[in-house]
């Protein structure tokens, strides 16, 4: 079955460490790919996306997430957090086949960013 | 401009009752949907419509029912409200088509059914 695997549920760091969160997808064929972030009591909104092309894409706020094809992976990296970076962050997958934009996100993955 | 509006924002009913969210988008769009998230954050499609059409129903319970009056509007409404059916319900639009369709979503509707 495809699915969206984020490897990690919850993440505490220290303001200014550095942030890498998994995602591997289980889908065949081609694939856009998108993190989205949802701070606490608000909307998902979205980070960053891959439709094609450099699979080192940059997003808002300073992330940035690689697409590896081979690994089917599209990994969210920060390099020094902030404390407002504190959110639920979720991968979300849709084939590129899919005219109807059905997405599959993953469980999400609970960062918490410390003073 | 709200992009994707949502009301009401929190809705706290008891059991048996029914009840409609109503969601708009002012992004002209062709598509929109209703996602469920429960309290674990997990965040599920539970249907969505191309230009007042459904074209996705995922495995949701009959008492569930969307309605959408034009594309820029897609409600739902429950029926016979479940104490399951507690969590946050967002609605999100995108263009659709194979262009690659980033999803707006919508503040969500926070339901509590006591």
């Amino acid at each position: 079955a495809q699915s969206v695997s984020q490897h990690n549920h919850h993440v505490i760091l220290s303001e200014a460490a550095s942030l890498e969160l998994g995602c591997n997808y289980s889908y065949g064929g081609t694939v856009n790919l998108f993190w989205y972030v949802q701070y606490p009591g608000q909307h998902l909104q979205l980070l960053l996306k891959y439709f094609s092309g450099d699979p080192l894409v940059k997003g808002i706020k300073g992330f940035e997430a690689e697409f590896i094809k081979s690994k089917f992976s599209f990994n969210l990296r920060k390099p020094s957090v902030q404390w407002s970076d504190t959110a639920e962050y979720f991968c979300a997958v849709k084939m590129t086949t899919d005219s109807w934009g059905k997405f599959q996100f993953g469980a999400g993955t609970q960062v918490v960013v410390t003073p | 401009d709200t992009a994707v509006s949502q009301t009401p924002k929190y809705l706290v009913t008891q059991m048996g009752n029914d009840k409609s969210i109503k969601c708009e988008q002012n992004l002209g769009h062709d598509t929109m949907y209703w996602y469920k998230q429960d309290s674990k954050k997990f965040l599920k499609i539970m249907f969505s419509y191309n230009n007042k059409e459904l074209i996705i129903n995922e495995t949701v319970p009959n008492r569930f029912s969307p309605k959408s009056p034009d594309k820029a509007h897609l409600n739902l409404h429950i029926n016979s409200l479940e104490l399951g059916d507690s969590a946050v319900y967002f609605c999100a639009s995108s263009p659709g088509g194979t262009s690659g369709g980033i999803q707006y979503f919508g503040a969500g509707t926070r339901l509590s059914v006591l």
